[in-house]
């Protein structure tokens, strides 16, 4: 298995576009999580879904930020529009159960914005 | 959650058994320790978890003292690809947030 992919690994945007990271999960994994990870607040979760549905969107910051789950291979989280405070290490994981010990990640992206 | 402290940094030679120490003097019955890492550009990583017995496996052994408030990480025979950042917290066996700090980051000298 090729392990949690995602896309792309590197991005650089200007402030104000829209921005647009993908996840691909390990196949079979009903649970997916999208993390972000900053030197100042460490790694914090920000969605997590379970058989493409939602559960828990909490972590999410602000309106600005949106994640979709459109099949059990694919996510998507965008930032519309992004700023500079964004820039973070964003880390898709997928788990067979949502247990912490479970969760595979994936390299992640790295988001910087100008 | 109960807080956690660790070094900020420690060196190791390769071949010798790195030995991390956590402090989670406010942990409640219910919560685990579990230990992650973190090698540079890659995402975290599961290494072990533990209640109050000492736990084994493949990576590494995790001691937990009697009262439950330390534990020390032991990578037995250290290399260079065990350079990375080791994070230690505490949590409910079945919680989904995963959230760390500063975490250790252990040097592995050849």
């Amino acid at each position: 298995d090729a392990g949690v992919i995602q896309s792309p690994r590197h991005e650089v945007t200007e402030m104000g576009q829209e921005v647009t990271l993908r996840c691909k999960p390990i196949s079979g994994h009903d649970y997916l999580f999208w993390y972000r990870q900053t030197m100042m607040r460490g790694l914090e979760l920000l969605i997590y879904f379970n058989n493409n549905v939602p559960i828990d969107d909490s972590g999410m910051p602000e309106d600005r930020f949106s994640a979709k789950m459109p099949n059990a291979s694919f996510s998507t989280l965008k930032i519309q529009p992004s700023e500079p405070r964004d820039s973070a290490v964003y880390f898709c994981a997928s788990s067979l159960s949502p247990r912490v010990d479970e969760q595979y990640f994936g390299p992640g992206t790295r988001l910087t914005v100008t | 959650d109960a807080k956690t402290t660790q070094p900020t940094s420690m060196d190791c030679a390769e071949g010798r058994a790195a030995n991390l120490p956590c402090n989670h003097s406010t942990i409640s019955g219910n919560e685990y320790v579990y230990w992650y890492r973190q090698i540079h550009s890659q995402g975290p990583q599961y290494i072990i978890h533990g209640l109050k017995n000492n736990e084994t496996n493949e990576m590494a052994s995790l001691i937990i003292t009697e009262d439950r408030k330390s534990s020390t990480l032991i990578l037995p025979h250290a290399t260079l690809r065990d350079t990375a950042v080791y994070y230690c917290i505490v949590r409910n066996s079945n919680d989904y947030k995963l959230s760390f700090g500063a975490g250790t980051t252990v040097t592995v000298r050849a």
